[in-house]
C-alpha cells in the first residue's frame, strides 16, 4: 500500500464555517506534512509533523490548525478562512531517508 | 534563503528529447527530487539524486551536481501524455526535520 488518503475530494465553506480535513496513509511513515498549492504555483509547505509532533510551521496563519491524533493520520482544522484561501491541499508523508508520498489533494473553495 | 528556479514552460515534439533544469540555494541539502503532476492531481515522484551523478529510469532520467546546485530532468522519446508540469524539490534537513521545498515548476507542453 503507498497511498495516502485525503477526504474529501472537494469542499466548499463559508467564511464563518469549521471543517476539517484529512489525511490517513498505512505505509509506516513518521513524517506527514500539508501543503498549499494555488493554480499554476507549486506546492508550499505549511506544517510538517514527525513522530506525531508538529516540528515545522512556516508563520501558517492560525485560522489553520493542524493535529496528528497518530501516526497514520493528519488533520488540518479550518476556522474563519478567507476566499483567497481556496485552494488545492495536499498531504505527504515519508520515511526521513526517503521520498515523498502525496495524496490527490482537497479542493477547497472559500465563498 | 530558499531558492529553487526552472524555466516556466518548454515546448516539445512527440518522440523527441527534453532537458527540463533546476538550480538551488537552500539551508541545507539531503537529496533532490523529481515530480510530475497533472493539472488538477496530485504530485508523483519521477527520481530522484543524492549524489553526484545520473540516475536512469526508464524514459526518464536525472543528474545531479551538487558544487553546482544544478539538477536536470531527461524525459526521452517524448509522448503526449508528458504533458504536464515537473516540480523539482529538495529535500532540506536544517529545520531538525526533512521538508521538501518545490521549485517554481515547469510546465511542459507535448506538441503532435
Amino acid at each position: 500500500d503507498t497511498e495516502v488518503t485525503q477526504t474529501p475530494k472537494h469542499l466548499v465553506m463559508g467564511m464563518t464555517n469549521k471543517k476539517s480535513l484529512k489525511c490517513e496513509q498505512h505505509m509506516g511513515h513518521r513524517a506527514m506534512y500539508w501543503y498549499k498549492q494555488k493554480a499554476k504555483k507549486p506546492p508550499e509547505l505549511m506544517f510538517v509533523y514527525s513522530y506525531e509532533k508538529l516540528s515545522i510551521n512556516e508563520s501558517v496563519p492560525s485560522r489553520f490548525s493542524p493535529e496528528c491524533p497518530n501516526s497514520s493520520l493528519l488533520n488540518l482544522h479550518l476556522h474563519a478562512l478567507q476566499p483567497e484561501d481556496s485552494a488545492l491541499y495536499l498531504c505527504a508523508s515519508s520515511q526521513p531517508d526517503g521520498r515523498a508520498f502525496f495524496g490527490q489533494g482537497t479542493r477547497l473553495t472559500v465563498v | 534563503g530558499q531558492n529553487i528556479d526552472q524555466p516556466t514552460e518548454m515546448t516539445a515534439t512527440e518522440g523527441a528529447i527534453v532537458q527540463i533544469n533546476c538550480t538551488y540555494q537552500t539551508s541545507g541539502f539531503n537529496g533532490l527530487f523529481w515530480y510530475q503532476q497533472h493539472a488538477g492531481e496530485a504530485p508523483t515522484f519521477l527520481s530522484y539524486n543524492v549524489l553526484d551523478g545520473l540516475e536512469e529510469k526508464g524514459r526518464f532520467s536525472s543528474f545531479l551536481s551538487r558544487s553546482k546546485g544544478y539538477s536536470y530532468l531527461l524525459l526521452k522519446e517524448l509522448q503526449m501524455k508528458d504533458s504536464a508540469s515537473y516540480l523539482c524539490a529538495v529535500r532540506d534537513p536544517s529545520s531538525g526535520t526533512y521538508k521538501y521545498i518545490f521549485g517554481t515548476g515547469t510546465r511542459l507542453k507535448v506538441l503532435a
